[in-house]
Formats: C-alpha cells, structure tokens, sequence
C-alpha cells in the first residue's frame, strides 16, 4: 500500500487560514469516510483532531474543519495561531481493511 | 482516562527480534472492545502503521510487514506486545502504542509517548 499523498509544507500569517490536502485512491480515501487528520508537535506523540473525514474530537477547537472530494481529503485551519505551528497527518482505512497515512505536512505560522 | 506505556530495549541488533510492551493503565484491555495498535514513525517524519489487535485476538497487519510482524495481548496484565523478526536499520523508529476511537479501527485517540528503537550493531 503507497502513503498519501500531502504537500511537504505549508504556511500561513496569523488570523489566515490554510488547507491541506491528502491525496489517496478508490481503494483508500475515496472508499470510505474513515479519513482521519493528527497534529503532532515536535518531541511528541500525534493527537487526533479531526475523525470520519469531518467530526472533532471533543476538546478539539472548532478552527479546524475537515472535508473530503473523490479521492482527495483536505483539512482546513482557520483563524491560524502560532500554536498551531507543528506537523499534520492524514491517514484512511483502505479496502484491504488496512490503515496509511500520509507522508506528513509541516505547518509554519509566519 | 486511559494511559498508554510503551516499553522495550532501546537498542536492537540486526537480523534479532524487537519486542515492544504496551502497558495500559486507567481502563482495562479485557472490558471494552477497542482496537489496540502498533504504530512507527521514522526518524525525520513519515508515520506508518503496523497493525492491531482486538481483546479477542483478532488481528491485522500491514501487508509490508506481514511476514515478521506478531501482535498479542495478555489482558491479565492489560498488556499488548509487538515482536518484529529479523530487523534492519530500516526498522530504526520511535514505536508509539495507541487505541482507537470506538472500536472500529479507524483512528486513533489515546497514544503512548512513544520509544526509540535504533537498529544498530
């Protein structure tokens, strides 16, 4: 099974938003809504933040959103605050009944 | 709230065996069907997982580790284990343990912080 598809890095001003794509096929992301997104902050574990292509997490703020076309998922973050400076992942359950990630998307807050 | 433990050796040599521990703490494995996971990530970002394992036994694995990959669970000790055969220095990562969300196996919401395995002689 190939990784997603995400871009290397993205980067946006405080109060802007971003998205960020993650890129898979008919056999992964575009399958089923089992799309799910992590923030990962450097030294530590990642931490879910968006589940089923678009439900949070309880506890997750309402400035990250998540939505899915075809065989592409994308995750959007409004409102940017330098906190939200980190890596982001996106994995889906595959036909295979098996789960890939993406290769990861750096996030800089300019 | 459940807390995830990773345990294991550090350093492995090649061609040897990792054995990893997850120790689960705040709930019990046995009580309530969650999916429990293995999952690497290599030094400089990429995040791939390993397999999982639900209390009844049941597993799954990735097809590209398939062949050297054994997920087992000792509910008695609210453990779940990870041996990796015939490692390489490609198997160099930091193995993190995690649950899943409800059961289902498709994300993943409570996560161990992670240990560094090198594979080095």
């Amino acid at each position: 099974q190939s990784a997603l598809t995400q871009p290397a890095s993205v980067s946006g001003s405080p109060g802007q938003s971003i998205t960020i794509s993650c890129t898979g096929t008919s056999n992964d992301v575009g399958a089923y809504i089992y799309v799910s997104w992590y923030q990962q902050h450097p030294g530590k574990a990642p931490k879910l933040i968006i589940y089923d292509v678009s439900n949070r997490p309880s506890g997750v703020s309402n400035r990250f959103s998540g939505s899915k076309s075809g065989n592409t998922a994308s995750l959007t973050i409004s409102g940017l605050q330098a906190e939200d400076e980190a890596d982001y992942y996106c994995s889906s359950y595959t036909t295979a009944t098996t789960l890939v990630f993406g290769g990861g998307t750096t996030l800089t807050v300019l | 709230q459940v807390q995830l433990q990773e345990s294991g050796p550090g350093l492995v040599r090649p061609s040897q065996t990792l054995s990893l521990t997850c120790t689960v703490s705040g709930g019990s494995i046995g009580s309530v069907p969650y999916w429990w996971s293995w999952i690497r990530q290599y030094p400089g970002k990429g995040l791939e997982w390993i397999g999982y394992i639900y209390p009844s036994g049941s597993t799954y694995y990735n097809p590209s580790l398939k062949s050297r990959v054994t997920i087992s669970v000792d509910k008695s000790q609210d453990q779940f284990s990870l041996r990796l055969n015939s490692v390489t220095a490609a198997d160099t990562a930091v193995y993190y343990c995690a649950r899943d969300v409800r059961g289902d196996g498709y994300s993943f919401d409570q996560w161990g912080q992670g240990t560094l395995i090198t594979v080095s002689s």
